[in-house]
């Protein structure tokens, strides 16, 4: 099955420290991207990814780091310097930049 | 961030009626997109459109390009129970920037009462 997953579904920390969520796809799409979706609001770019090693800064990158080594892997670090790191995050990708996003199922970080 | 004006925000309907909402945009864009999102999972794309006045339906579901090229529309035709979830577009500036981020409406939450 072709496809995004992400991991953990559910991810409970402490305050203070520094956490990293696992996005993969097997689709052979070359952009990779990262949102933040707090109840209410659409969704906020974080970081994304036109082609591997390579990533850009989105609307709300201050207290995120990506990485793309690999082009099926787009891990999203949230740091102690997120203030509110409490959020469902999702992952997407697509074919190229211009093309239309396909979205993971989503993990939810709670710190507590 | 910019973020799209959608409308209504959320909306009950009795099964089996119609339901409309919109999406509107100060600026102009190349694509539009619908997605639907169930309780904690990710947004699933329902319709793309790519060019103004295009018309795409799937199932009962039918989406618009705006002619203008600043807004877009999606119905749902005789609504059932699982069509509850909450509705999404998000479009993709035209822009010569190089970037070609999408930007996401703030969603239309929709209740079917049976």
């Amino acid at each position: 099955d072709g496809g995004i997953t992400q991991s953990p579904k559910y991810l409970f920390r402490k305050e203070g420290q520094n956490v990293t969520l696992s996005c993969e796809q097997n689709l052979n799409h070359d952009a990779m991207y990262w949102y933040r979706q707090d109840p209410g609001q659409g969704l906020r770019l974080i970081y994304y990814s036109q082609i591997v090693n390579d990533f850009q800064k989105g609307d709300i990158a201050e207290g995120y780091s990506v990485s793309r080594e690999k082009k099926e892997s787009f891990p999203l670090t949230v740091t102690s310097a997120q203030k509110n790191p409490t959020a469902f995050y999702l992952c997407a990708s697509s074919i190229t930049s211009w093309n239309e996003q396909f979205f993971g199922p989503g993990t939810r970080l709670t710190v507590l | 961030g910019q973020q799209l004006n959608q409308s209504p925000q959320s909306m009950f309907i009795q099964e089996g009626e119609d339901v409309s909402m919109n999406c509107t945009s100060s600026s102009i864009f190349n694509t539009w997109l619908w997605y639907k999102q169930d309780p904690g999972e990710g947004p699933v794309l329902l319709i793309a459109l790519y060019k103004a006045g295009e018309l795409t339906s799937n199932g009962r579901l039918t989406a618009q390009f705006g002619i203008t090229r600043k807004d877009s529309f999606l119905n749902i035709s005789a609504s059932i129970p699982s069509d509850v979830g909450i509705y999404f577009c998000a479009g993709q500036p035209s822009t010569t920037s190089g970037t070609y981020k999408y930007i996401f409406g703030t969603g239309t939450r929709l209740k079917v009462l049976a």
